[in-house]
């Protein structure tokens, strides 16, 4: 069983709001932050979102992130079609002692 | 700037070993831990472990525990991942990944590096 979980997939328009969730335990997200990675197809990972919600610079303000207690979640506004990716959520496991991730969300911009 | 270069693609027997480097870059080695990440084809990222560059420790996931060994070579500012008894199921592109201590932050990947397992 995945420590986090995430829908399958999603989708929405382009210039729409779309949210991607992210569910875990207390071991993970309740007691660490989350990180967000956008990976386009072919090519490595890339960090979107770390400690919940600050952005690495270069990431647009579209992208935020938040968290309640175990449950995180993902908003992209102003959704763009080079948004199209997959997305994963990530955290620290405090009794796995180590990175868990989500099972990956895939977005599709209509 | 910070660039993580990977080995090349690699096609291994089943029950063979792979080694695969990842060179640093731009920034001090052994200031940074070094995450090895997997991901096999379809499926999700999968964490793998991490060593210190510093000082050589290591953590290995339960998963690969007694089957990987993390190495590094800090006169060159590379780090190794060797995977041994190789079956199908570790197919997969494997990425290094730059990260902070004890945390989910990896902010920076090499571009991958394929290892095929087959007949």
């Amino acid at each position: 069983q995945p420590l986090l979980s995430q829908p399958p997939s999603a989708s929405g328009a382009p210039g729409q709001r779309v949210t991607i969730s992210c569910s875990g335990g207390s071991s993970n997200l309740g007691s660490n932050p989350v990180q967000w990675y956008q990976q386009l197809p072919g090519t490595a990972p890339k960090l979107l979102i770390f400690n919940t919600n600050m952005r690495p610079s270069g990431v647009p303000d579209r992208f935020s992130g938040s968290k309640s207690g175990t449950s995180a979640s993902l908003a992209i506004n102003g959704l763009q079609s080079e948004d199209e990716a997959d997305y994963y959520c990530a955290s620290w496991d405090d009794i796995m002692n180590g990175v868990v991730f989500g099972g990956g969300t895939k977005l599709t911009v209509l | 700037q910070v660039q993580l270069v990977q080995s090349g693609a690699e096609v291994k027997k089943p029950g063979a070993s792979v080694k695969v480097s990842c060179k640093a870059s731009g920034y001090t080695f052994t200031s940074y831990g070094i995450n090895w990440v997997r991901q096999a084809p379809g499926q999700r990222l999968e964490w793998m472990g991490w060593i210190n560059p510093a000082n050589g420790y290591t953590k290995y996931s339960q998963k690969f525990q007694g089957r990987v060994t993390f190495t590094r070579d800090t006169s060159a500012s590379v780090a190794y991942m060797e995977l041994s008894g190789l079956t199908s199921g570790d197919t997969a592109l494997y990425f290094c990944a730059r990260g902070v201590v004890v945390t989910a932050r990896l902010h920076h990947w090499g571009q991958g590096t394929l290892v095929s397992v087959s007949s």
